[in-house]
């Protein structure tokens, strides 16, 4: 599996935009990457992915570097609710179809009012 | 539609105690997984099942059982309850639809403490 690195923490305010960061330098040409995210006392949830373009869905973007060896998730409007642990999670597009998920320590973002 | 649906949501075992944690999704889904999260980390998977009658292990299958007879429910056992067993459980399902792609939905967790 792909090593991932992410920040141990970030803040923001409320109604900002947040740029979470993910290193995956040893990402393998075929890996997608997911984005979840884990509110408190709540079980994860799905957030985004994608292979090599920017994607954009209803939660949030995702920007991945043209080399591939890093990518950010984009909040674009925070709010309180969105306070959570972020997970980055590289996925073998050509691995086990179970998708098996490898989550590491995340980065723990806190929004102020 | 409920989603993931998991129960109990608090325990409390005593050493040597048995249990099973009832996981049930109501997305005719295909795969089902059995992760566990101790305190300030990140997920850990211990079974995982692609449809009903076949199951696998995962990276902590030890001191746990499932079987999987129907695709709506996926129960974990706990056969003789350690400290060590001290966990937020967590039961996700997905589609299946390989290729990198597969999004899994979780369920709200089981608190469970063995003392």
């Amino acid at each position: 599996d792909a090593k991932t690195t992410q920040p141990n923490s970030m803040e923001s305010n409320e109604e900002e935009p947040v740029h979470l960061p993910c290193n995956h330098s040893t990402i393998s040409g075929t890996d997608y990457i997911h984005w979840y995210r884990q509110l408190p006392s709540q079980g994860p949830e799905y957030v985004i992915h994608g292979l090599t373009s920017n994607v954009n869905n209803r939660m949030a973007s995702l920007a991945i570097a043209e080399d591939r060896k890093s990518s950010t998730l984009i909040l674009h409007r925070a709010t309180l609710r969105d306070a959570a642990v972020y997970y980055c999670i590289p996925i073998s597009r050509g691995g086990t179809s179970y998708g098996k998920l490898t989550f590491g320590q995340g980065t723990i973002l806190t929004v102020h009012p | 539609n409920a989603g993931v649906t998991q129960t109990p949501k608090f325990r409390i075992l005593k050493i040597g105690q048995s249990m099973t944690l009832q996981c049930a999704q109501d997305m005719n889904h295909n795969y089902m997984y059995w992760y566990r999260q101790d305190p300030g980390m990140g997920l850990k998977l211990i079974y995982y099942s692609v449809g009903a009658g076949i199951t696998d292990k995962g990276e902590v299958p030890n001191g746990y059982n499932v079987s999987r007879s129907t695709t709506e429910d996926f129960p974990l056992r706990l056969e003789l309850a350690a400290p060590s067993q001290t966990s937020v459980y967590f039961c996700a399902s997905s589609y299946g639809e390989g290729g990198g792609t597969n999004i899994q939905y979780f369920g709200a967790g089981t608190r469970l403490s063995v003392l």
